[in-house]
Order: C-alpha cells, then structure tokens, then sequence
C-alpha cells in the first residue's frame, strides 16, 4: 500500500528554522514528483513547493510566498523528500503536508497520495 | 498564477439532498492538445487529510463512490454529490493543475441542516 508519513514538526519561533521530513513507501518514489502543500488553522490549501524526479534534474519550484525561504530536497536512497524552512513567521504555523502523484513525475498532474500532516508552530 | 474561485463557501442541506459546487479558474484548464481539463477534485473530512475524489474534471478515483460527479470545462466546473450522506459532510477543493504552480480554490463547507 502506497503511504507517505511526515515528520519532524513542532514548535519554533519566529525567525528560527525548521526541517520536515516524508517517508515514502510502497511506490516508486524515485520516479514520482514530490509536493508539500499547508494548511493553516482553520483555513484553506496552499500548495509550497515540488521537486521532480532524477530524469528530470530534481527540478524544484515554489511560489513566491515561501520562494527564498523554503527548500525541497529528496535522498531517493531513503524514500524520503524533504522540507527546508528558515526565517519562519508566524504566518507559517500551518499542518504541513506531503504529497504526490505516485509515479508520475509529470509537472501537470494531480495528488492521489498525501500524508497524515505535520504541524508547525511559530510563535514566540 | 492561475487562481481558483469556489462557490458557494458553505452549503447546509438535509440528507439525500443534492449538493452543487462550483469552482472558476482565472484562465482556461483545457488543454488543446490532449482535450483534458487540468482540474482535480478534493475531499476533507474534519481531522484528515485531503482525498482525491475526481481528476480530469470527470475521472472518478478508485473506490469513489459514484454518487459523486465531475463537470464542465475550460474555466467553470462542477462538483455534484447526487444524494447526501453523512460520510459526506467535509470541505470540499478545486485544484488546477495546468500550470506549473498548481493551486487551489478557498474550499466550500458542506454541512447537514
């Protein structure tokens, strides 16, 4: 069974850094795009960032909200895709969620797999 | 950036109602070359995570049930529970993904009255 399992949230204050993790298991991870989209409370989805498979120089893109500040990295040994987040405001306390299209490494396509969440508080 | 407009935000109905949402992207999610609309389809259940429900605009996911519909096309789609149930109450995105920053709307609650 496809799953994917977040960690590495928890509280830090503003201006601090903060590194997810998502483990990746029962498809091809290697060969899938890798998404982090976050909730904040109470509020709707936005989706930060991907990275794109090996075939595709592990290409990453974020939007302009987190662009400069966030970074997505992936060690296709361990299955595991990563979120870098520094200078954290409080407007980034949100769950934050991993998630993919498993097996496609397209840039156009939709997440059928996505992670239980981890949240990340930022307050002093 | 393309962005995506739901409506309505909240919609209270009885059991077995029909349940329309609606969601309008700022330009069109067809792409001419393979005549696909770009747009997904979204389902969370209080305390979960987001379910895939529809891609394609109209591609039902495995295991969905069919009682859920997908319609439309270019920049106006629909969303349509045919006979609400209680499993059912949750908050509901659009999501393009035509454009290399993918994005969704701002969600459409459904409640029981």
């Amino acid at each position: 069974e496809a799953q994917l399992v977040e960690s590495g949230g928890g509280w830090v204050q503003p201006g601090g850094s903060l590194k997810l993790s998502c483990a990746a298991s029962g498809f091809s991870f290697s060969g899938s795009a890798m998404h982090w989209v976050r909730q904040a409370p109470g509020k709707g989805l936005e989706w930060i960032g991907r990275i794109r498979g090996k075939g595709n120089n592990y290409a990453t893109e974020y939007p302009a909200s987190v662009r400069g500040r966030f970074t997505i990295s992936r060690d296709d040994s361990k299955n595991t895709a990563y979120l870098q987040m520094n200078r954290l405001i409080a407007e980034d306390t949100a769950i934050y969620y991993c998630s993919s299209g498993s097996g496609s490494d397209s840039l156009y396509w939709y997440f059928d797999l996505w992670g239980r969440g981890t949240l990340v508080t930022v307050s002093s | 950036d393309i962005v995506m407009t739901q409506s309505p935000d909240s919609l209270a109905l009885s059991l077995g109602e029909r349940a329309t949402i609606n969601c309008k992207s700022s330009q069109s999610v067809l792409d001419s070359s393979d005549n696909k609309n770009y747009l997904a389809w979204y389902q969370q259940r209080p305390g979960q995570p987001p379910k895939l429900l529809i891609s394609w605009a109209s591609t039902r996911a495995s295991g969905v049930p069919d009682r859920f519909s997908g319609s439309g096309s270019g920049t106006d789609f629909t969303l349509t529970i045919r006979s609400l149930q209680t499993e059912d109450v949750a908050i509901y995105y659009c999501q393009q993904y035509y454009n290399i920053r993918p994005a969704f709307g701002q969600g459409t609650k459904v409640e029981f009255k």
